[in-house]
């Protein structure tokens, strides 16, 4: 079974521009999450979708921070303008279900590293 | 408020050492999962263990094993004879129910297992 997949793997960008990451996730998991880890710390959930469906958006920085979902499938997660503080790893995660005690294990891509300067 | 604590920021141990990593947690929830993922140099979160409120019977898989105590808050993680591959950074975290699948995680301990 084919794991998440996320591209690119490294991104590197000047402060104001704009990025975008793609994530696929694996093949029948209705719900899908992007987190955001910054150096030394643990993952922080941005966004959690159920099929194309926002359940969770309470922690993305809607002024800049973008995601969508539209054919409930593949996902992407945009910043637009770029801030030094969005430097991190953002990871992409799917579950079959969105109840953690049902079937609601999540399992992770490898993650974009992105460097924002 | 959900909160996950690993006060432990990083250990390092001799192969064949056996090593204990913390895990204390906050939830005024009555139903809630607990969990633990590595995280090699590679990045990718690796699943190892989910336990849910009412299980409180500890796990061994392997060289693996988990101390689950509510009394105590607490979700500890035990390697048996550790070895160089285990090094990486492990994570504990907390879902709750009614919040649905979201984790909240700790800040991650970092493992070097040293031959």
């Amino acid at each position: 079974e084919a794991g998440v997949a996320q591209s690119p793997r490294y991104k590197i960008i000047e402060k104001r521009q704009s990025v975008a990451f793609w994530c696929n996730p694996i093949s029948g998991h209705a719900t899908l999450y992007w987190y955001q880890q910054i150096l030394g710390q643990g993952p922080k959930l941005l966004i959690q979708f159920q099929n194309n469906g926002v359940v969770d958006d309470s922690q993305l920085p809607k002024d800049r921070f973008s995601a969508e979902r539209l054919k409930g499938v593949d996902s992407t997660l945009k910043i637009q303008p770029a801030k030094l503080e969005d430097s991190a790893v953002y990871l992409c995660a799917s579950s079959l279900t969105g109840l953690a005690g049902v079937s609601g294990e999540q399992f992770f891509g490898p993650g974009t590293r992105l460097t924002v300067l | 408020a959900q909160k996950v604590t690993q006060a432990q920021t990083e250990i390092s141990v001799v192969e064949k050492e056996d090593v204990t990593l913390d895990c204390v947690y906050e939830t005024r929830d009555t139903t809630y999962y607990l969990f633990w993922y590595k995280q090699p140099p590679s990045g990718e979160l690796v699943f190892l263990i989910r336990r849910n409120s009412f299980d409180e019977q500890n796990e061994i898989s392997g060289r693996y094993s988990w101390n689950f105590q509510k009394s105590t808050s607490s979700f500890n993680f035990t390697i048996t004879a550790s070895q160089v591959v285990d090094s990486a950074v492990y994570f504990c975290a907390l879902s709750e129910e009614r919040r649905g699948n979201k984790l909240v995680f700790g800040a991650g301990t970092i493992l070097r297992v040293k031959s």
